[in-house]
């Protein structure tokens, strides 16, 4: 099965800056969606970009999404020590209910 | 909150034994996916049940099974455990296929399973 890899992999920056992170994927995909995770407990939700769509925004995330470089990335403007989290991208095929996720970005915010 | 609650959030077994661990769906989801996380890696697909039956399996032995109950609530069951097999166990429910749905999951926050 695919999966998304980001790079880089961990990521501090100071309160205030903006974070970007990148993922790359193999095969053509439905959507790719990116979550977050604290301290090892459960994934929360964030955006979801579809194939068709090249960018997107929610409040302080933007999301890009190239298909023919099989690539998107998460953009977090204005950082704050709340956002200090895992991120992980993750894939849906066409047809298929599950989400292939990457290894993940870990980002620190330091305020 | 996503409304999925999964039990125990800890435990600890040794090899050779066997592990139920428990999932409630969000209200109206009738799809639960099951991962495996383990440290320092991104979540990893075990398998999902719509509708109280298995509807597709990663890569993982028959040793790992599941059942879905007509509330669609979950149970992983894992037989024979190795060391290998302590991780966070993820549960994550979502609408099934034809109701529109993209595929967000909505997780619970894990019952997290140490093999001695």
């Amino acid at each position: 099965s695919q999966q998304g890899e980001e790079d880089p992999q961990a990521l501090s920056i100071q309160e205030g800056e903006n974070a970007t992170m990148n993922c790359s994927y193999k095969t053509s995909i439905n959507n790719l969606q990116w979550y977050r995770q604290n301290s090892g407990r459960g994934l929360v939700h964030l955006i979801l970009i579809r194939s068709n769509e090249r960018e997107k925004h929610s409040g302080r995330l933007r999301v890009t999404l190239d298909t023919s470089k099989k690539s998107s990335s998460l953009l977090i403007t204005a950082s704050r020590a709340a956002d200090t989290a895992s991120y992980f991208c993750a894939t849906r095929l066409y047809g298929n209910n599950r989400l292939a996720f990457g290894k993940g970005n870990q980002v620190v915010v330091i305020p | 909150e996503t409304g999925v609650t999964q039990s125990p959030t800890h435990l600890i077994k040794t090899r050779g034994q066997q592990v139920t661990l428990r999932c409630s769906s969000q209200s109206g989801h009738n799809t639960v996916s099951w991962y495996q996380q383990a440290l320092g890696q991104g979540p990893q697909f075990i398998f999902q049940y719509y509708r109280e039956e298995e509807n597709g399996r990663g890569n993982f032995p028959p040793r790992f099974s599941g059942l879905q109950f007509p509330n669609y609530s979950s149970e992983l069951n894992v037989n024979a455990l190795e060391l290998d097999d302590s991780a966070l166990y993820l549960c994550a429910s979502s609408l099934g296929e034809g109701r529109g749905n993209t595929g967000e999951l909505f997780f619970g926050e894990g019952s997290r399973l140490t093999v001695l």
